[in-house]
Formats: C-alpha cells, sequence, structure tokens
C-alpha cells in the first residue's frame, strides 16, 4: 500500500539555525497534508498544514513547502530554538490521516 | 477551555484481558479519530466516529472496537489484548468528519504483560 515516509529519522542542528525535515509521500491522491509536532509524553501537535493545490504556505518561524511533482513534503524551521527539540511527523490526508515514521530533532545550544 | 482529555493515562493489563479507553473531544467537536502509537513510530489510525457512526477504518482486527456517545465523547475497546498491543493510544478529535485539523490528546499508555 502507499504510505507517508520520512527521509532522515534523526536531525541535529545549532540553536539559531534553520532547520529542515523532509518527508516524501507516494499516494498522488492526497490533497492535504499536516506537519506535527510531538513532545516526550505528550500528543502531537499541530504545527501547519497545506492543501493539495498551494506549493508553500508559512506560518510563525515555519514555512511548509509542497512539490506534487516528486511528491515531497518539507518543514522550514527559521531560527530553531531549544523549545522545538521534538520528534516531527509528517501526515497526509484523503479519507483518513497516515503519518510517518518521524523525524527527531535535536537543538544543541 | 478544555482540549482533548483521555482516560486512563496508564493502564496495564495482562493477554487476554479486556480495556476500555475514553476520550472526550475538544469543545464544539464532534469527529474523534483513534490512533495507536508504537515506540518509536507515528501514529497508525485506527478508526474514526462521526454521529455516533464508525465513518472510517484503518487495517486493525475487529479485536478493536470503539462508540461514540451523543455528547461526542468516545471509548476504544480491544478484546483479548495480545503483548503487540502495547503501545500509546491516542484520541484525536476535529470540527468535522474529515481529517482535517485534528486536536491530539495526551493518549493513554497501554502495557500488556
Amino acid at each position: 500500500g502507499e504510505s507517508v515516509g520520512l527521509h532522515l529519522p534523526t536531525l541535529s542542528v545549532q540553536e539559531g539555525d534553520n532547520s529542515i525535515i523532509n518527508c516524501a509521500y507516494s499516494n498522488s491522491a492526497s490533497d492535504y497534508f499536516i506537519w506535527y509536532k510531538q513532545e516526550s509524553g505528550k500528543g502531537p501537535q499541530f504545527i501547519i498544514d497545506i492543501r493539495s493545490n498551494m506549493d508553500k504556505r508559512q506560518g510563525q518561524r515555519v514555512t511548509v513547502l509542497l512539490n506534487k511533482t516528486v511528491k515531497h513534503l518539507s518543514l522550514q524551521i527559521a531560527a530553531t530554538q531549544p523549545g522545538d527539540s521534538a520528534v516531527y511527523f509528517c501526515a497526509e490526508s484523503l479519507n483518513d490521516m497516515r503519518f510517518g515514521a518521524g523525524t527527531r530533532l535535536t537543538v544543541k545550544p | 477551555d478544555a482540549g482533548v482529555t483521555q482516560s486512563p493515562t496508564h493502564l496495564i493489563k495482562t493477554r487476554g484481558q479486556q480495556v476500555t479507553l475514553r476520550c472526550s473531544p475538544k469543545s464544539g467537536h464532534d469527529t474523534v479519530s483513534w490512533y495507536q502509537q508504537a515506540l518509536g513510530q507515528g501514529p497508525q489510525f485506527i478508526f474514526q466516529y462521526y454521529e455516533e457512526e464508525e465513518r472510517q477504518r484503518g487495517n486493525f482486527p475487529d479485536r478493536f472496537s470503539g462508540h461514540q456517545f451523543p455528547n461526542y465523547s468516545s471509548e476504544l475497546n480491544v478484546n483479548a489484548l495480545l503483548l503487540g498491543d502495547s503501545a500509546l493510544y491516542l484520541c484525536a478529535s476535529s470540527l468535522d468528519n474529515r481529517a482535517g485539523e485534528q486536536f491530539f490528546g495526551p493518549g493513554t499508555r497501554l502495557t500488556v504483560l
């Protein structure tokens, strides 16, 4: 079956640097994509979403890019802070929600 | 405004037992979805309830069942527990019957011995 996946399981960045977390999806019919942040002991927290009719969407310090040609999704975090350390999941939605395995982001002071 | 709440926080059961997990959605939300998250993995969709009916179901056996009440709260029941059912069970609520922007609860950590 088709699934959502991530390129890297871990990412370590210096505080203040920008972070880029990537995600590959394979269901070309998916029309809605979401990034979630999950801190230890908590449920996933919505960060930002994007619909398939868009290529880019910006939030506060975060940007999501969608490349439908290569079925790729990325999350950019500007000026990464220690509080950004968490596991980040991309998810695709058509009828249900399918999550990738996650990328652990570690921010070094 | 309370967010999504789940109970209990932690639960320990033995193989073959049955368990019921509970979820109260965010105020105003009418759709509840349940996920299973194994350690080190992303959440896996179990099923979604809307208007007290199961709308969609993921690839989970019939041992997993659920219910939604008129007040939109929901229960997840798992029968004949297996060791592999040990996981964090997450409830998420949303405003309509599409996945959309879901708000997740903190989860119930189930350990099967």
